[in-house]
């Protein structure tokens, strides 16, 4: 089956702790992107991969890291989290900026 | 870069009625819209999209059309039912050139039965 696997699903932590989101496609996709969801924001995207060690921002980079070393992974990095990272988190997949996105369920990060 | 404009961002309808959602997009070189459906608790999918050398595209009850003169899609949905109550997203993308994907700021659509 199709899908992108995002975890954790949920993950309340504190303020300057590191944490990684994990997501993986199995499509053989090569276009990857993080975005956050706010209300009445709408989805933003933080980064993008356009292939393997290919990387680079969004619209709302400040405070993530990416990696793309092997082509089905792409985690998000948040070094020292703060409470203004309080969100939802969307991983997509898909074969080019220009096609047909696939989502991940969603990861809800609490950073108290 | 790209600013996408969605509205509204609420909107109630009877069951059989239909629905409309429209956005606007500033950069005049964006040639790919897609229309995004997120069910409670769910990622956003894919149920429609157009590209910049089509004027309307039908799928069943879904349709998605595009001025780009006047730089803006709707996403029309007809004979409503209650399952079709969910957020929806447009987005506009430049496929030719920044790899950036600018999403509108969702339509929260309820059917009543």
């Amino acid at each position: 089956e199709a899908q992108v696997t995002q975890n954790p699903r949920y993950l309340i932590t504190v303020t300057g702790k590191k944490l990684t989101v994990t997501c993986s496609q199995n499509m053989n996709h090569e276009y990857m992107s993080w975005y956050r969801q706010d209300p009445g924001l709408g989805l933003r995207q933080i980064y993008y991969s356009m292939n393997v060690e290919v990387t680079d921002k969004g619209d709302v980079p400040e405070g993530y890291k990416v990696s793309r070393k092997e082509k089905r992974n792409f985690p998000l990095i948040l070094e020292s989290p703060s409470p203004n990272q309080t969100s939802l988190y969307f991983c997509a997949s898909s074969y080019g900026v220009g096609q047909p996105q696939h989502f991940g369920d969603g990861t809800r990060l609490s950073i108290l | 870069g790209e600013n996408v404009e969605q509205h509204p961002s609420t909107l109630s309808v009877q069951e059989g009625d239909s629905a409309v959602i429209k956005c606007t997009y500033s950069d005049s070189a964006s040639n790919y819209f897609p229309w995004y459906k997120q069910e409670l608790g769910k990622g956003p999918q894919l149920i429609i999209d157009i590209r910049s050398n089509v004027g309307e595209k039908k799928d069943q009850r879904i349709a998605v059309t595009l001025n780009k003169t006047a730089k803006h899609f709707s996403l029309h949905i007809t004979e409503t039912q209650p399952e079709d109550s969910a957020v929806y997203f447009c987005a506009a993308i430049y496929s030719g050139g920044y790899q950036k994907v600018t999403f509108g700021t969702g339509t929260k659509l309820q059917v009543i039965p």
